[in-house]
């Protein structure tokens, strides 16, 4: 069982649609929940952090963390074509100092 | 400017050569690291530092090794480079207050292809 599952998609929404991403891991005592933005060839760009239960909104931008079924989501509200990238889920077990355990990622497309 | 910057950003060489892979940031950051990254094996990483005198191999550092010459400055060097770690190259940063909530930071990147 891989430590951070992603599907690999691609998923595609229509333009102004909700897209929903979702991350499973498998270490019950990881605290920290990151979602990166990777365009192709480019660096990955934070998009959100989340470190409790429940959901954390910013703009069009909300991340859901369950800790008891291991699942950690983001939900991008009115897609735009400029949200297609590559979406990163980490995650920072406990005890691991500041390392980052990375998913494959999901590709997102928006189509207009 | 960028914040973490790294050099070179893309990179040909031939198998056998040594090749470092230089990064630099002023985040004021303590903690940097250097990821790989495959297409659908994502990013994995192989050194960290979270200070100048601290070094740790990450889950892929053979092959590889790390400097640490300042806060602000982390290299990766490949002693004698082979054709499957031509990789897209990350360096990263995060600060060290509150622990383990704090992000990383990614650099743009360093293609490198190893004939």
């Amino acid at each position: 069982q891989k430590e951070v599952e992603q599907n690999s998609g691609p998923l595609s929404v229509p333009e102004g649609a909700i897209a929903s991403l979702n991350c499973t891991y498998s270490d019950r005592g990881s605290q920290s929940f990151f979602w990166y933005r990777q365009y192709s060839g480019k660096s990955p760009e934070l998009i959100m952090s989340i470190y409790s239960n429940g959901d954390k909104e910013d703009g069009r931008f909300t991340a859901q963390l369950n800790k008891a079924s291991q699942y950690v989501s983001l939900l991008i509200r009115d897609s735009q074509p400029s949200d297609s990238a590559t979406y990163l889920c980490a995650v920072n077990r406990a005890g691991g100092g500041n390392k980052l355990t990375f998913g494959t990622g999901t590709q997102l497309k928006v189509e207009l | 400017d960028a914040d973490v910057t790294q050099t070179p950003r893309n990179r040909i060489t031939k198998t056998g050569k040594r090749i470092m892979l230089e990064c630099s940031q002023t985040k004021g950051h303590d903690r940097m690291y250097w990821y790989r990254q495959d297409p659908g094996l994502g990013l994995r990483l192989i050194y960290y530092s979270f200070d100048v005198k601290d070094i740790n191999k990450g889950e892929i550092s053979d092959g590889y090794s790390v400097s640490r010459q300042a806060q602000a400055k982390f290299s990766l060097s490949l002693e004698s480079a082979i054709p499957n770690q031509t990789a897209l190259y990350f360096c990263a940063t995060s600060g060290a207050g509150t622990g383990e909530r704090q992000p990383q930071h990614f650099g743009d990147g360093t293609r490198l292809s190893i004939l």
